[in-house]
């Protein structure tokens, strides 16, 4: 068990919905990370977040979009779906990217757009 | 735009086997390279190497990095069934202003 909490696990839902991915990180950890793990494309940074600030975006659509709020738990949310969003969707956390530290993933969302 | 390729895609062995995975990049501003092994769910995190030339060990598992040739690889002896898997190789760039950039991972199967 990484620590890092990711709900709900599995999530189903139809074209042109809206959907909202959450993730509490581990203990201490002030870092977020998301990412978009599909089988042709592998595992992709979406966006990353540091305290509650935007740090760093990756190949995040600008149907996607993220927040950490004060508590550092964040979200990911996902509009106006297509079937091709449909993928395993992670989060990561970590202390502090200056520190030097790895990150840790949870377990997934795995999302499915019928 | 951050590289990283890994070989073999695929590796089958018998139990008791040695391995090696193969991890090349290119990468802005290096940081860390680092090693995951993903099995159902979540990568778990196994290694992170910043200098070259010094070896990571966490019983059968090592690895070493070389920043010059811009190069890493997973060593696995005396293999077991547990360590069927994905193994991913990411890198870290940017000065760690950015998230990894992972390679598309060896999938291993160890056969009893």
């Amino acid at each position: 068990d990484s620590g890092v909490t990711q709900t709900p696990k599995h999530l189903i839902t139809a074209t042109g919905q809206r959907v909202t991915l959450r993730c509490s990180p581990r203990s201490g950890d002030l870092s977020v990370y998301w990412y978009q793990q599909s089988l042709d494309q592998g595992l992709q940074f979406l966006i990353q977040y540091y305290n509650g600030e935007e740090r760093a975006k990756g190949n995040i659509l600008e149907r996607f979009s993220a927040q950490q709020f004060p508590d550092l738990h964040s979200e990911l949310n996902l509009s106006s779906l297509e079937l091709g969003d449909s993928a395993l969707y992670f989060c990561a956390s970590s202390v502090d990217p200056s520190l030097g530290q790895p990150q840790h993933f949870g377990d997934g969302t795995r999302l499915s757009i019928l | 735009e951050d590289k990283v390729v890994q070989s073999p895609l695929s590796l089958v062995v018998h139990e008791g086997d040695t391995v090696t995975l193969n991890c090349s990049y290119e990468v802005t501003n290096f940081r860390s390279l680092l090693w995951y092994k993903q099995e159902k769910k979540a990568p778990t995190f196994l290694f992170m190497l910043t200098s070259s030339g010094i070896e990571k060990k966490s019983g059968r598992l090592s690895s070493i990095l070389d920043k010059k040739e811009l190069f890493s690889i997973l060593n696995i002896t005396a293999t077991q069934t547990g360590d069927s898997a994905i193994y991913l190789c990411a890198v870290e760039g940017g000065g760690g202003a950015d998230g990894l950039t992972f390679g598309k991972g060896t999938h291993l199967i160890i056969q009893p």
